[in-house]
Parts: C-alpha cells; sequence; structure tokens
C-alpha cells in the first residue's frame, strides 16, 4: 500500500512569513496526526484528527498554527506568521482508527525559518 | 504530567555485543509503551509495542512497572541496528503519543 505522502520536503522561510504543508494519509485511515520535531527532540504531537473533526489540539500554538482536515483525508497545517522557534521537521502520520493502531509516518517538512 | 527519558544520546556498541537502550516513563495511570526507530533516510517506524510481547529483528523489551521501565535489548548487535531509536508512551484514551528524545545506536565493526 501507498504510505503517507507529504510536500513540500524543504522549506525555507523568513521569519514573519506564512508557510503551509500538505499531508495525503494512506487510504482508509480515519485518524490523522501532526508532529512537530525540533532538532535533538522526539516529536510532539501538534494536533490529531478523527475523520474531519478535531480530537486533541491542547499543543498547538493557536496564536499561529492553524490545520484542517477537509472532507476527511488530505490535511494541512499552517504557520501564521512563523517565527525562528518553528524551525522543525513537521511530520504527519496516519492510523486506521483513533485506538489504539499503529502510527504510519510521512518522510517529513523540513522547515527552516530565517 | 507525562514524560518519557532517554538517557542517553549516543550508544555506540560493537559488532555482535549485546545491546540496551535505556527508556524511563512517568505516567500515573496504566501505560501503553512502544518503541519506534528511524533508519538513515527512512521513515519512523514501528519496532515493537510491551503488549505484543513479541520479538522484533531480535529485539525485545520487558515493561517495569516498578522502575517504570521499557528497556529495549538485543544479545547481539547488528551493522543494520545502526538507527536512531525513540521510546514512546501512550496515554488516555486516545492513540497521543509521548515520545523521549531518542537514542543514535551506531553499530561498529
Amino acid at each position: 500500500e501507498a504510505g503517507v505522502a507529504q510536500s513540500p520536503r524543504y522549506k525555507i522561510i523568513e521569519k514573519r512569513q506564512s508557510v503551509a504543508f500538505w499531508c495525503n494519509p494512506i487510504s482508509g485511515h480515519a485518524t490523522l496526526y501532526w508532529y512537530q520535531q525540533i532538532l535533538g527532540q522526539g516529536p510532539k504531537l501538534l494536533i490529531q484528527f478523527q475523520n474531519n473533526g478535531v480530537v486533541d489540539d491542547s499543543q498547538l500554538p493557536k496564536d499561529r498554527f492553524s490545520a484542517e482536515r477537509l472532507k476527511g483525508v488530505d490535511s494541512t497545517l499552517k504557520i501564521q506568521p512563523a517565527k525562528l522557534e518553528d524551525s522543525a521537521v513537521y511530520l504527519c502520520a496516519s492510523s486506521l482508527h483513533r485506538d489504539p493502531y499503529e502510527q504510519y509516518f510521512g518522510p517529513g517538512t523540513r522547515l527552516t525559518v530565517t | 504530567a507525562q514524560r518519557v527519558t532517554q538517557p542517553e544520546k549516543l550508544l555506540s556498541v560493537f559488532k555482535g555485543a549485546p545491546v540496551e537502550l535505556k527508556c524511563n516513563y512517568s505516567y500515573s495511570g496504566s501505560p501503553e509503551l512502544f518503541w519506534y526507530v528511524q533508519y538513515s533516510r527512512q521513515r519512523l517506524q514501528l519496532l515493537l509495542r510491551h503488549i505484543s510481547r513479541e520479538s522484533i529483528k531480535g529485539f525485545t523489551a520487558d515493561l517495569n512497572k516498578g522502575e517504570t521501565s521499557f528497556h529495549l535489548k538485543k544479545p547481539f548487535a547488528q551493522e543494520e541496528d545502526s538507527a536512531m531509536y525513540y521510546c514512546a508512551l501512550r496515554t488516555g484514551g486516545g492513540n497521543k503519543l509521548t515520545f523521549g528524545t531518542g537514542t543514535q545506536l551506531k553499530v561498529e565493526l
């Protein structure tokens, strides 16, 4: 089966600019996750969707980050405006259902904010 | 609050030597622990979970609730085991994972 797809793979922007990431989960996977992985740290969950509804966004900095999953398939994560500390790899993952299925990860998008 | 600690950033062993990657957790509820692995230029993937009690690629991990640990072990390291290993804790009723900071395992010839 095809894996989780993400684009772009790399992005360099200046601080205060906006950026968007796209994720296409594995077909049929109801649950989608966005993680932020800062260099030297483990992935940190930003937001979790069940179909097109938000299950957990407790660690999403809502003043600048937003995410949506229209139609319960693809998802976009946006940062507006970006800060230097947003430099990280943004990982998307999906699982068949919410609990407790294995999460399958995408290749990630490496964001550099200058 | 839940927390996962991996004390070693880098672990270097010789081929054929035993490997133990340490993981400690703190969580007030009933924990579910996982090990994820990321080989060079590959995606993060599940290696094993404690509820399965299985051996994957020769690796095993036992949940020790008394010591709040879930160390990953392999009796004889292979070159292909070189990778980044993350311990993760699942909490609550959802599928939320809290990851440790990871340990880079380097197996030398």
